[in-house]
């Protein structure tokens, strides 16, 4: 059974500082992993996807994150966070061998302050 | 291109009433997942629909059932609801690919929320 942990609830950051949103899954079998962003009353924007080949993988709004297999880990990055980031994140995996569900972590809100 | 579209967009029930919720897949898609979302919590997997059949569920009892199109669209039914029920339902759309059915990306409507008083 795959399942996401992601370890912060609530995270607040002041305007322009750097960000990481903390995402770490189990899975028995090999994965693919993806970042979504949710802004009040709607639905899930896709940020950034990992399928395979480089680990470090870049998204839309100066995101990115990282695959590392080793830690089973997939921590979301912005070097410089805007007050239009402010919004709940949300990480999930999916198997890359047929299994048809995503199963989705229980969110980060990042709160980003003037 | 219209990404996935969901209707209706609020819905207001009582305990007891069925409800049918309505998606139209991202063009070029040809399955469509169904999700609750409840207040505060992520995403939870309802169903998925391919070639018109459901052919995965989530933990979720027979009061909730879908259907989906030959054009791909889909349905959500709920039956005898609960206030418990009350969420907001999400649709995602993909393309399932290759024998063994993966899907690399799903795209996600607007949602519907609907609330059971």
């Amino acid at each position: 059974a795959q399942s996401v942990t992601q370890l912060d609830s609530q995270v607040p950051v002041f305007e322009e500082a750097p960000v990481e949103l903390r995402c770490n899954y189990s899975s028995s079998v090999s994965v693919y992993l993806f970042w979504y962003v949710q802004y009040p009353n709607q639905g899930l924007q896709l940020l950034l996807k990992y399928l395979s080949g480089s680990t470090l993988v870049k998204g839309i709004n100066g995101f990115e994150a990282e695959f590392n297999k080793s830690q089973t880990s997939f921590h979301l990055r912005k070097p410089s966070v805007h007050i239009s980031d402010t919004a709940e994140y949300f990480c999930a995996v999916s198997s890359n061998t047929g299994g048809f569900k995503t199963i989705f972590g229980a969110g980060t809100r990042l709160f980003v302050k003037a | 291109d219209a990404g996935v579209t969901q209707s209706p967009t609020h819905l207001i029930k009582t305990r007891g009433q069925q409800v049918t919720l309505r998606c139209s897949p991202k063009s070029g898609h040809d399955t469509v997942s169904w999700y609750q979302q409840a207040l505060g919590q992520g995403p939870q997997f309802i169903f998925q629909y391919y070639e018109e059949e459901e052919r995965q569920r989530g933990n979720f009892p027979d009061r909730f059932s879908g259907h989906q199109f030959p054009n791909y669209s889909s349905e959500l039914n709920v039956n005898a609801l609960l206030l418990g029920d009350s969420a907001l339902y999400l649709c995602a759309s993909s393309q399932t690919i290759g024998v063994l059915g993966t899907q690399e990306t799903q795209y996600f409507g607007p949602g519907t929320r609907l609330l059971v008083l």
